[in-house]
């Protein structure tokens, strides 16, 4: 089965560093994604890991360490853009077909 | 270039009518996954083609719900006899091909409302 956690809701103020953590349980690893949902849009793709260690693009970075099921995407320099929901996904075990979590909504407050 | 788009935006319905969503997908893209996502929940699969066949259709919730892809590009996703329950964002993606880190490009989606 899968399953899939990370926290409901997060509040940060602009300029600041966040970290959401997300840990999930598969029975086969393909990698773990992350997406960013604004309200009311589609969700668009920020992040894809397959190996571990921490992959930096630009403000937005992103964890994983398959051994802990364990990964998190780290935002820094906060915009106020940034309050969107942020997705965390891993593909079914066997197969390429993500199962995303609930989300995160973080929050940027001035 | 033109991204994943859906049509309609948003269907307003009644219980027990059937409604049909539809999606174009990337042009050239193989892959096409549909997805719901219901207020405050995660994004749920449905279903998935490999052009126009569904190895996995797994995800659909129950056998009121079908969808086909033909040409191996547009797909359209049916819903017979809705009930409130199908209430949710219908999203649609699709990807150069099916396989391991490939990104997923979503559409807008269709908000559909069953009263």
């Amino acid at each position: 089965g899968q399953n899939i956690d990370q926290p409901t809701e997060m509040t940060a103020t602009e300029g600041a560093i966040v970290q959401i953590n997300c840990t999930y349980q598969t029975s086969g690893f393909n990698g773990l994604f992350w997406y960013q949902q604004h309200a009311g849009e589609a969700p668009t793709f920020l992040s894809y890991n397959v190996l571990d260690g921490l992959e930096e693009k630009g403000r937005f970075s992103s964890f994983l360490s398959r051994s802990k099921g364990y990964s998190y995407l780290l935002l820094k320099e906060l915009q106020m853009k940034d309050s969107a929901s942020y997705l965390c996904a891993v593909p079914r075990g066997g197969s390429y077909i993500p199962t995303f979590g609930r989300g995160t909504s973080l929050i940027v407050h001035p | 270039g033109a991204g994943v788009s859906q049509s309609p935006s948003n269907k307003v319905t009644e219980k027990g009518k059937d409604v049909e969503l539809r999606c174009d997908p990337i042009s050239g893209h193989t892959a096409l996954y549909w997805y719901r996502q219901s207020l405050g929940q995660g994004l749920e699969f449905l279903i998935y083609f490999q052009g126009n066949s569904a190895p996995d259709k797994s995800g659909l919730p129950s056998d009121r719900f079908s969808a086909e892809r033909t040409g191996g590009s547009v797909s359209t996703l049916t819903i017979q006899r809705t009930q409130q329950e199908d209430s949710a964002v219908y999203l649609c993606a699709s990807s150069l091909v099916f396989g391991g880190g490939e990104t997923q490009y979503f559409g807008p989606g269709t908000r559909l409302l069953v009263l």
